[in-house]
């Protein structure tokens, strides 16, 4: 079983629909928990930060359930423009292991 | 955010030849960095951790012979592929921590022909 799990996708949504990913994570010791995007060919951009039961950040929201060891993103009316892969990431001490991202699609 | 600055962005050497990569904390100090790579369609694979002043900590099944890091300021750390072969051609990106977040440089994408 690998350390963070993520559905894949795609996520095929249309413009202004919300849409939420989840994320599993294994190690229990894990603390801190963040969600990135990443374009196409592009290097992660760190979107949140998630250190206690959750974060909100406009028309995203990321909740932590530490007891059923997941953390999740949530996406309010989607725009073109969040097309992308979300990657989330779990601490491992002073690293960090990134799930496989699950892949977005907004169409108009 | 944090900034941080890789180069180059994209390299295309020959089977043999050794590639350099570095990574600079912009705005910041960083006594961490990290390295990654990244395959089609794939996830982010930490292949090392690269300590200020120090040698670099690399994860199971990374050659360190092969993956040279130096990380000789608070602000630079380099990757250098030595003996590149086609199987290395990846996506490389380093990281820089500041306080409890990393941020990613722009990558450099090596095609090993």
């Amino acid at each position: 079983r690998k350390e963070v799990e993520q559905d894949p996708g795609p996520f095929n949504v249309p413009e202004g629909a919300t849409v939420a990913f989840n994320c599993t994570y294994s190690n229990s010791a894990s603390q801190s928990f963040f969600w990135y995007r990443q374009d196409c060919r592009k290097e992660p951009k760190l979107l949140m930060s998630v250190y206690s039961s959750g974060n909100e950040d406009g028309r995203f929201t990321a909740q932590l359930n530490r007891a059923s060891q997941y953390i999740s993103l949530l996406i309010r009316d989607s725009k073109l423009s969040d097309s992308a892969t979300y990657l989330c990431a779990a601490d491992r001490g002073n690293k960090l292991v990134f799930g496989a991202g699950t892949i977005l699609r907004v169409k108009s | 955010g944090a900034v941080v600055s890789q180069h180059p962005s994209w390299v295309i050497c020959k089977s043999g030849t050794s590639v350099k990569i570095e990574c600079r904390s912009l705005d910041f100090q960083a006594t961490t960095m990290f390295w990654y790579r990244q395959f089609p369609k794939q996830s982010l694979m930490l292949m090392a951790t690269s300590n200020e002043g120090s040698k670099a900590t690399y994860e199971q099944g990374v050659e360190k012979d092969k993956f040279l890091i130096n990380h000789a300021s608070l602000t630079l750390s380099t990757l250098t592929v030595t003996s590149a072969h086609p199987e290395d051609s990846s996506f490389y990106i380093c990281s820089a921590k500041r306080g409890g977040e990393q941020y990613f440089g722009p990558g450099t994408r090596l095609t090993v022909t």
